[in-house]
């Protein structure tokens, strides 16, 4: 299985502030058909994942555009230019690529 | 408005078995594949199983080869996963969501395996 490796695992932030997360696949993600699956997703405390960006830099409807997703290959990033009181929560991201799917470990946000 | 809706989780003891449901509206079900994502207590996010548009093909995760069946009922916007010989570290929120990319998730449904 593809391993996804996230860093960092804990990432304390001061509101207004950008953040950052690395996203890093044992493989590459570009699938045949030249697409890149990879995804990231937000886990609010007591809530169901919600999926922010999808084929690496696409957001979701409804997502705020302070989140960005960037990268290629095996190398992704997510970030929040601006972090605000609403982020706090687990993010992962996912490579939908190759079978199985498979998540990061996760990298939890909170406020500092 | 999409909705996702599980339901079927619950208590069962070891070796035993247990079917989650997945009610789907709002968006053309026979259009995604269908896939279940597992969340053991405090741990992250598990692809378990996905199913084609047209239940022509199902893959699972290696350690519940064998043992979960996931279907779907297209005409009832459904997807389903039968789990039998159930283990402890089967205990998990289940999640059902749309498309191999996640694009769409439940609120989940509570798995406990124990005696």
């Amino acid at each position: 299985d593809v391993v996804m490796t996230q860093s960092p695992l804990s990432l304390p932030v001061t509101l207004g502030q950008p953040a950052s997360i690395s996203c890093r696949s044992s493989q590459s993600l570009v699938y045949s058909d030249g697409n890149t699956y990879l995804n990231w997703f937000q886990q609010r405390p007591g809530q169901s994942p919600r999926r922010l960006i999808y084929k690496v830099s696409n957001r979701d409807s409804g997502v705020p555009d302070r989140f960005s997703g960037s990268g290629s290959g095996t190398d992704f990033t997510l970030k929040i230019s601006r972090v605000e009181a609403e982020d706090v929560g687990v993010y992962y991201c996912m490579q939908g690529t190759h079978w199985p799917g498979t998540f990061g470990q996760g990298t939890k946000v909170e406020i500092k | 408005e999409v909705q996702v809706v599980e339901s079927g989780g619950g208590l069962v003891q070891p070796g035993g078995s247990l079917r989650l449901s997945c009610a789907t509206s709002g968006f053309t079900f026979t259009t995604y594949s269908m896939t279940w994502v597992r969340q053991a207590p405090g741990k992250g996010l598990e692809w378990v199983a996905n199913i084609k548009q047209d239940g022509s093909e199902k893959s699972y995760v290696g350690s519940v080869k064998g043992r979960f069946t996931i279907s779907r009922d297209n005409a009832k916007n459904s997807l389903y996963l039968q789990m039998n010989s159930l283990r402890a570290e089967d205990t998990a929120v289940y999640y059902c969501a749309s498309g191999r990319n996640l694009e769409t998730w439940g609120q989940g449904t509570l798995v406990t395996v124990s005696s």
